[in-house]
Formats: C-alpha cells, sequence, structure tokens
C-alpha cells in the first residue's frame, strides 16, 4: 500500500510569509504527528492529530498550527515565518487508537523548506 | 518527560557487532522505546519496539534493563549500508507525545 505522501517536497520562502505543508497518511491510519528537523535541534515534535482533534503539541510557538480533516489528511502551517524555521517537516501516521501506542510510526520522505 | 539522550557518534568495522545506547532515566513499565534508521533526506524508518527486557527481529535485538533507566539497540555484523543515524523514541503511555532522543551518527567503515 502506498506510504506516508508529503508535499511540498521542497520549497524556498522569504522571511514573513507563511507557508502550509499537506500529509496524507496511509490509509487507514488516522493519526498524524508533525515534526521539525534540524542540524541543531534535532528531531522535534511539533503536534499529533487524531479523528481531526489535537491530542498534544510541543514547545513551539503559536506560529505553528495544524489541522487534520475527516479522510485523515493533515496539514501544518507556519506564519510569519523567520530564518530559523529553515528545516525538514516530517509527518508521521499510525493507527491511533485500538492497540498499545508503540511509538511505531511511518514517516514521509519530509518537507524541506529554506526561508531567505 | 525525561530527556532522551544517545552518543553523537560512533566508528564501527564491517563485520562487527554494534551497541547504541538511549539515557532515558525513568520511563513507566507501559512506555515503549523504539528505534529508528535515517539516511540523509529521507524519514526515520522503523527499526525495533519493546517496553521491557529483549526483544529480537531479523535485523536487530532490543535490550531494556529492569531499572528501564535506560535502552541499547544492537545491530549485528553491520555492513556499510548500516552507515546512518540511529534515534530511539519513548513513547509515553496515553499522552500521544513522541519525543525522539538526540540521534547517534554511525559510520561504518570497510
Amino acid at each position: 500500500k502506498a506510504g506516508v505522501t508529503q508535499t511540498p517536497r521542497y520549497l524556498i520562502k522569504t522571511r514573513g510569509q507563511q507557508v502550509t505543508l499537506s500529509c496524507s497518511p496511509i490509509s487507514g491510519h488516522r493519526s498524524v504527528s508533525w515534526y521539525q528537523q534540524t542540524p541543531g535541534q534535532g528531531l522535534q515534535f511539533l503536534f499529533e492529530y487524531f479523528s481531526e482533534t489535537q491530542r498534544n503539541k510541543g514547545n513551539f510557538p503559536g506560529r505553528f498550527s495544524g489541522r487534520q480533516f475527516s479522510n485523515s489528511r493533515s496539514e501544518m502551517n507556519v506564519s510569519t515565518l523567520e530564518l530559523g524555521d529553515s528545516a525538514l517537516y516530517l509527518c508521521a501516521s499510525s493507527w491511533g487508537a485500538g492497540q498499545p501506542d508503540t511509538g511505531e510510526l511511518f514517516f514521509g520522505e519530509g518537507s524541506r523548506l529554506t526561508v531567505l | 518527560l525525561a530527556k532522551t539522550t544517545q552518543p553523537i557518534s560512533m566508528d564501527s568495522y564491517e563485520g562487527q557487532e554494534v551497541n547504541i545506547t538511549c539515557s532515558h532515566n525513568n520511563i513507566a513499565t507501559n512506555d515503549y522505546i523504539t528505534w529508528y534508521q535515517q539516511f540523509p533526506s529521507q524519514g526515520p524508518r522503523f527499526i525495533i519496539q519493546g517496553y521491557k527486557t529483549k526483544v529480537t527481529n531479523e535485523v536487530a535485538s532490543l535490550f531494556i534493563p529492569a531499572d528501564r533507566k535506560s535502552s541499547t539497540l544492537s545491530l549485528p555484523r553491520v555492513s556499510l549500508s548500516d552507515t546512518a543515524v540511529y534515534y530511539c523514541l519513548v513513547a509515553y503511555s496515553g499522552t500521544y507525545k513522541y519525543i525522539f532522543g538526540t540521534g547517534t551518527r554511525l559510520k561504518v567503515l570497510a
């Protein structure tokens, strides 16, 4: 079956702009989580969604937001971009319910954002 | 939530066994530990998971001691293609908040 799909794969923005990234999970997966990856900070958890509800979030400013649609697809938005937002943004999907949360996540290839 | 740390880097030679440790202080008895492998410009890929003692699959073993303050990923007989960054992840039960370790860059030498 198809894996996790993230779009766009690459994008360049300038400071002050906003960006929206999209994630389509594996069919049947209802949980989507988002991560920011930078050389200095590693993989940092942004937020997790299940059935259109945010169940948890990491320590990021309010400029970072997300949502999930009824078909489990998810988007994240970053407003008022800063240079430090340049990173690889990864999303991951999992079943999300009905079994222990083992942390077995299926990742997409990521969206590489460059802020100039 | 506990801070999760790993050695920054490790070198090994082909055919050797590699052990990578993740320190996560105290975690609850039903919190899972999961390990991932990541190659450049790719998303992390699942390797193994467990929550107690020892788990083994076709590519790795995971050891979790009784005090659960650490866990160790063991890769038997590594090859050049195992050169990658390895991350541990603590899945804190019921929180749906996934905290990754700092990552270990493994370099396998011929």
